[in-house]
């Protein structure tokens, strides 16, 4: 079975600092991994994905995400953050065997003025 | 480009009462389409999905139902509402299982 993690329900930071997101997965076989966002009353907007290649990926609004093999980690990250980037965020996995997207429960991103 | 609708926006029913909430996609053929419920603002849950017409894989047993009449429609059906459908309810779509999935706007049901 595949699952995701994504430990901190909450997470405030000032606006201009750095933002981490935190996602661990557990997976049989190669993971694709996700990340959306969601404003409220909205459905999800996609910002990210690893599929293969460079550790290191970039997406949407200034994001980026860092897949970990050997934490099985895939962090999301901005170097300086925005009032309008607080949103709920999720990330998700997907593998061959479970053949389905999971999403893990979803962080509250709060930026503070 | 592609673009999913979701109707209606919002919705609120009586117990007992039946439902159709309704999803199309333009700009894709054949595509995977998704059911999922957030309830409380936060986790998903997968409700249906459908690789085609008149293929439709449930997720979770419950008070509902899906069906994909056209390649590119997909419904949501209750025959009564029970106060925990009550939810905010999200039709997405992917051109295979493992791509990346794009959704709607979202339905936000009310059940009292």
């Amino acid at each position: 079975a595949q699952s995701v993690a994504q430990p901190e329900d909450q997470v405030n930071v000032a606006e201009g600092n750095p933002l981490t997101v935190k996602c661990t997965y557990s997976v049989s076989g190669n993971p694709y991994l996700f990340w959306y966002v969601q404003y409220p009353n909205r459905g999800l907007q996609f910002l990210l994905k690893y599929i293969t290649g460079d550790n290191l990926v970039k997406g949407s609004y200034g994001f980026e995400a860092e897949f970990n093999k050997s934490q099985t980690s895939f962090h999301l990250k901005k170097p300086s953050a925005l009032v309008s980037d607080s949103a709920l965020y999720f990330c998700a996995v997907y593998s061959g065997s479970a053949r389905q997207l999971t999403f893990g429960s979803g962080t509250q991103l709060t930026v503070l003025p | 480009s592609q673009t999913i609708h979701q109707w209606p926006a919002t919705l609120v029913q009586p117990v007992g009462s039946p439902l159709s909430l309704e999803c199309t996609v333009e700009g894709t053929s054949n595509p995977n389409l998704y059911w999922y419920r957030q309830a409380a603002g936060r986790g998903l849950q997968l409700l249906f999905y459908s690789v085609g017409i008149g293929q439709i894989s449930s997720e979770v047993p419950q008070n509902l139902s899906a069906s994909r009449p056209q390649d590119r429609q997909f419904i949501l059906s209750s025959k009564k509402l029970l106060l925990s459908d009550s939810g905010f309810y999200l039709c997405a779509w992917s051109v295979q299982s493992r791509d990346t999935q794009y959704f709607g706007p979202g339905t936000r049901l009310t059940v009292l």
